[in-house]
C-alpha cells in the first residue's frame, strides 16, 4: 500500500525560530505537495516539486521555502516562524500528472503536522 | 485503524447525467467530513460536514452526511466535461489531530 510519512504529528516553536518539517514517500512518485490547511480555508497549496531538485511556487509561498535533493524526501522550511503560520500542514505525492487532461491523478496525503508557533 | 473508503474510485458518464459519489468512513472521535475536488494543482475546497441530515449545496453539486450510519454522498447534477476531475473525501478526526483522505473518486465526463 501506498506510503506517504511526515516527520513530526505535533510541533510547537517560538517566533522567530527556523523550523523544518520533512516528507518521505515510498511510491517513487514524482510529484510531491506542501499544503497547509486552516478551518475555512480549505487545502491550499504552498509549493510543489515534479522532480529532484525542482520547485514550484503554489498559492501562497511567502515565510516559506522548499528542498527535494532526493526524489523520495521533500522538505518545507520556514526560515523564521510566525503565529500566522500556526496551522496544520500536510504533505502529498503523485505519479505524472495526464497530458491532455483536465485533472491530475490522485495525490496520497500524509497524516500531517499540526504545527503551534507561540 | 482511521479509514476512509470512496467509492467507486472510478466513473465514466456522459454530459447530462447524474453522479453519486460516496465516502464511509470509520474513524475515533469523528470531528468534519470534507469533501474536495481535485484538478491540475491543489483540491478545492467544496464543502464541510459536521451535521447529520443537513443538505449542503452549490450550484448543482450537493452533499449530505449521515453520522449514524457513517458516510456521506456527494451529488452532481447535470454534470459538464468541466466536471472531470478526482473528488476527495476526507475526515477531522481525533479531535482535529488528523486528516484522513479516502483514495477518491475519477470522474470522466464526456461530451
Amino acid at each position: 500500500d501506498v506510503k506517504v510519512t511526515q516527520s513530526s504529528r505535533y510541533l510547537v516553536k517560538r517566533t522567530g525560530e527556523k523550523v523544518f518539517l520533512e516528507c518521505v514517500q515510498d511510491m517513487d512518485h514524482e510529484n510531491m505537495f506542501w499544503y497547509r490547511q486552516d478551518p475555512g480555508l480549505g487545502l491550499r497549496l504552498i509549493y510543489f516539486s515534479y522532480d529532484v531538485k525542482m520547485k514550484e511556487k503554489g498559492d501562497i509561498p511567502e515565510g516559506y521555502s522548499v528542498s527535494r535533493e532526493k526524489k523520495e524526501r521533500f522538505s518545507l522550511i520556514l526560515e523564521s516562524a510566525s503565529t500566522n503560520q500556526t496551522s496544520m500542514y500536510l504533505c502529498a505525492s503523485s505519479t505524472i500528472f495526464r497530458t491532455g487532461k483536465d485533472y491530475a491523478d490522485t495525490q496520497y496525503f500524509g497524516p500531517g503536522t499540526r504545527l503551534t508557533v507561540l | 485503524e482511521d479509514k476512509v473508503v470512496q467509492s467507486p474510485l472510478s466513473l465514466v458518464v456522459h454530459e447530462g447525467d447524474t453522479v453519486t459519489l460516496n465516502c464511509s468512513y470509520e474513524v475515533t472521535n469523528f470531528r468534519s467530513l470534507l469533501w474536495y475536488k481535485q484538478e491540475k494543482k491543489a483540491p478545492t475546497f467544496l464543502f464541510m460536514l459536521t451535521s447529520s441530515g443537513i443538505e449542503k449545496k452549490s450550484g448543482r453539486l450537493s452533499s449530505i452526511l449521515d453520522k449514524k450510519e457513517l458516510f456521506s454522498i456527494l451529488n452532481i447534477t447535470a454534470t459538464q466535461t468541466g466536471d472531470s476531475a478526482v473528488y476527495l473525501c476526507a475526515v477531522e478526526a481525533g479531535g482535529s489531530e488528523k486528516l484522513v483522505f479516502g483514495k477518491g473518486t475519477k470522474l470522466t465526463v464526456n461530451p
